[in-house]
């Protein structure tokens, strides 16, 4: 059974620095993997796809990466700003009923 | 732009009722999931759906039913509502291409049964 784990659970940071989240998951045959981005409150963003095939994908000051074999990737975030506060949810699909697995979330508060 | 909607942001319910939660994509997507998030548990797969009229359980199907009658709409219904059905419900469409995947979220339904 595929598992999720977003380490660490909360994390808060001043502005201005570059921080990365962790994910990781014990089944490595992945189609692809999905950084959402959620607000309390709110329903999920896609933030980032990476299929099985490619190492990393990158949007404006985000940047994921992939490490299929080792059953890792990371979601590195540039120079963030308070409005980079929220939760960060990774997810895998293995194509097995067509779900995606989701991690519990990082919350990350960047601080002024 | 992908939109999910959800009929309802906030609902409070009585133990017993029956309760319908209503999902509409407009991107003629082929695929449409519902969720439940709670807190330290995440989010967790209750149905889906791939084409009209079929369904498929997810990992807590127990308590719920689905119908997807038309290809942009996905309802969620609770039989007879209990209070450990309140909970952040969100509903979620991916487009046809098996190799994708993408999933898009609705806005979610916090439900409240007393």
């Amino acid at each position: 059974k595929q598992e999720v784990t977003q380490i660490p659970a909360a994390l808060s940071v001043p502005e201005g620095e570059n921080l990365v989240l962790n994910c990781s998951f014990t089944d490595s045959a992945i189609y692809n993997l999905q950084w959402f981005r959620q607000d309390p409150g709110k329903g999920l963003t896609s933030l980032l796809l990476i299929q099985s095939s490619q190492r990393e994908q990158t949007s404006g000051r985000l940047n994921a990466s992939l490490d299929k074999s080792s059953g890792r990737s990371t979601l590195y975030i540039a120079a963030s700003q308070p409005g980079d506060s929220a939760t960060y949810l990774c997810a895998v699909y293995t194509g097995t009923a067509s779900k995606l697995t989701f991690g519990t979330g990082t919350r990350l508060q960047v601080t002024l | 732009d992908v939109k999910v909607t959800q009929s309802s942001r906030y609902l409070v319910k009585r133990t017993g009722e029956k309760v319908f939660l209503e999902c509409v994509q407009d991107m003629d997507h082929e695929n449409m999931f519902w969720y439940r998030q709670d807190p330290g548990l995440g989010l967790r797969l209750i149905y889906f759906s791939y084409d009209v009229k079929m369904k498929e359980k997810g990992d807590i199907p127990e308590g719920y039913s689905v119908s997807r009658e038309k290809k942009e709409r996905f309802s969620l219904i609770l039989e007879s509502a209990s209070t450990n059905q309140t909970s952040m419900y969100l509903c979620a469409s991916s487009p046809p291409d098996r190799n994708l995947r993408e999933q898009y979220f609705g806005p979610g339904t916090r439900l409240t049964v007393t």
